[in-house]
């Protein structure tokens, strides 16, 4: 059935460097993808999406980026602040099916 | 910031209790979704809605029930609660057709003794 899954459940970088969270999928068929940050004790809090006719969006400080060919997605967070520190989620979506959530991976930003 | 929220915040309660988690968003979204998620884990949607009057249930097998009476609100209901009952209960909701952008509510943390 269909998957999503993260390389590494934690991602440990210095304030200032740049992080890279990455996501794997399994169904050819979603065209469409969100990440998620989740701090503790709150609920998950939307960042960028994309969508699959673009390989490349970006926000403050992230950018999305979406490979078709091998089915991965990954969030770069430009100059990683101590309160980028969360747990982040990909999810993803094929037509009017519901969204899939990736077991997430935890960022821990050091000062 | 999203206009979603849930009732209670935190919920300590005894086994067989009944108990209803609230959840209320004024968005004026049609779908709404209950997800169930343990510390640190993935999120798993356990109900959902696409409009009032309609509820169907999720990936993960759950002793819950949900209504959908109004728009704006999605209760959930656990007839008798156990300590496997024990987690998160995340409340989301999103838009019209095309827009799939789930926005979620701030949680309720459930411990069931």
């Amino acid at each position: 059935g269909e998957s999503v899954g993260l390389h590494l459940p934690t991602l440990s970088v210095q304030e200032g460097d740049n992080s890279i969270i990455n996501c794997a999928y399994s169904n050819s068929a979603s065209d469409y993808f969100i990440w998620y940050k989740q701090e503790s004790g709150k609920g998950p809090q939307f960042i960028i999406d994309i969508r699959s006719n673009m390989d490349k969006r970006q926000g403050q400080r992230v950018t999305v980026l979406l490979n078709k060919t091998v089915k991965h997605l990954s969030l770069q967070i430009a100059a990683t602040q101590p309160g980028d520190s969360a747990v982040y989620f990909c999810a993803e979506k094929s037509g009017f099916q519901k969204l899939v959530f990736g077991t997430g991976t935890r960022l821990l930003v050091s000062p | 910031e999203a206009d979603i929220y849930q009732t209670p915040r935190y919920l300590v309660i005894g086994t067989g209790k009944k108990i209803t988690l609230e959840c209320s968003q004024t968005m004026g979204h049609d779908k709404m979704y209950w997800y169930q998620q343990d510390p640190g884990m993935e999120l798993h949607l356990i109900h959902y809605s696409y409009g009032v009057n309609s509820t169907e249930k999720g990936d993960l097998s759950s002793e819950s029930t949900v209504s959908r009476i109004r728009t704006e609100h999605f209760p959930l209901t656990l007839e008798s609660a156990r300590p496997s009952h024990t987690s998160q209960y995340l409340c989301a909701s999103s838009g019209v057709a095309g827009e799939e952008t789930q926005y979620f509510g701030p949680g309720t943390r459930l411990l069931v003794l």
